[in-house]
């Protein structure tokens, strides 16, 4: 099972910031956080992801709050483009990815 | 990162044959490849993990003689749909392990029995 929660979706304006979360209350202290993201029909796009420290990279920035217990991916820019299903991860069992739900993120103009 | 392609990328059989997908990673070799299965509006869910030159692990409920998967190059994994059925009709992706950077997909393969 999955070990995130994550909002079944979210509408964001275009050009505006997209705050993403997701709970991962029982996290251990190895385990990292993972983002993908899946375009329709697609496979998953990796995007970023985090042990404790906040990350940025080009496509996006991660902050995880300090007891680790959840994260928040942040698409500073949103286009129409970036409307996807988006999957928080918490890697178990070395790289044995479990994909829960996800949060539809739609950008409209 | 890697570079993972899968082929084909849409398959339509007839029900009661077989088909075989190929996960090829272009780049990077990979002694561990992931598979799995997404039916439509759902989450991904993980099948089995393929082993080079070993037999595959598969997740509970997955049956392994109808999901064949062979991993004999550290560059290619394939997954044969054994006597397929409408109810195996779905999405299926191929990934590339990598234990500490991030993960790669494939493009994936739209598999269709009719």
């Amino acid at each position: 099972d999955a070990k995130t929660t994550q909002p079944p979706s979210m509408d964001c304006a275009e050009g505006r910031a997209a705050n993403l979360p997701c709970n991962h209350s029982t996290i251990s202290g190895n385990e990292y956080v993972y983002w993908y993201r899946q375009i329709h029909s697609q496979g998953p796009q990796y995007i970023i992801h985090g042990l404790k420290n906040n990350e940025t990279n080009e496509m996006a920035s991660l902050i995880i709050t300090e007891d680790r217990k959840s994260s928040t991916l942040i698409l500073p820019h949103a286009t129409l483009r970036d409307t996807a299903v988006y999957y928080c991860i918490v890697l178990e069992y070395g790289n044995k990815l479990v994909f829960g739900a996800g949060t539809i993120l739609r950008v409209k103009s | 990162g890697a570079v993972v392609s899968q082929h084909p990328s849409r398959v339509i059989c007839k029900s009661g044959t077989s088909v075989k997908i190929e996960c090829r990673s272009l780049d990077f070799q990979a002694t561990t490849m992931f598979w799995y299965r997404q039916f439509p509006k759902q989450s991904l869910m993980l099948m089995a993990t393929s082993n080079e030159g070993s037999k595959a692990t598969y997740e509970q409920g997955v049956e392994k003689d109808k999901f064949l998967i062979n991993h004999a190059s550290l560059t290619l994994s394939t997954l044969t749909v054994t006597s397929a059925h409408p109810e195996d009709s779905s999405f299926y992706i191929c990934r590339v392990g990598s234990r500490s950077t991030e993960a790669f997909f494939g493009q994936g393969t739209r598999l269709t029995v009719v």
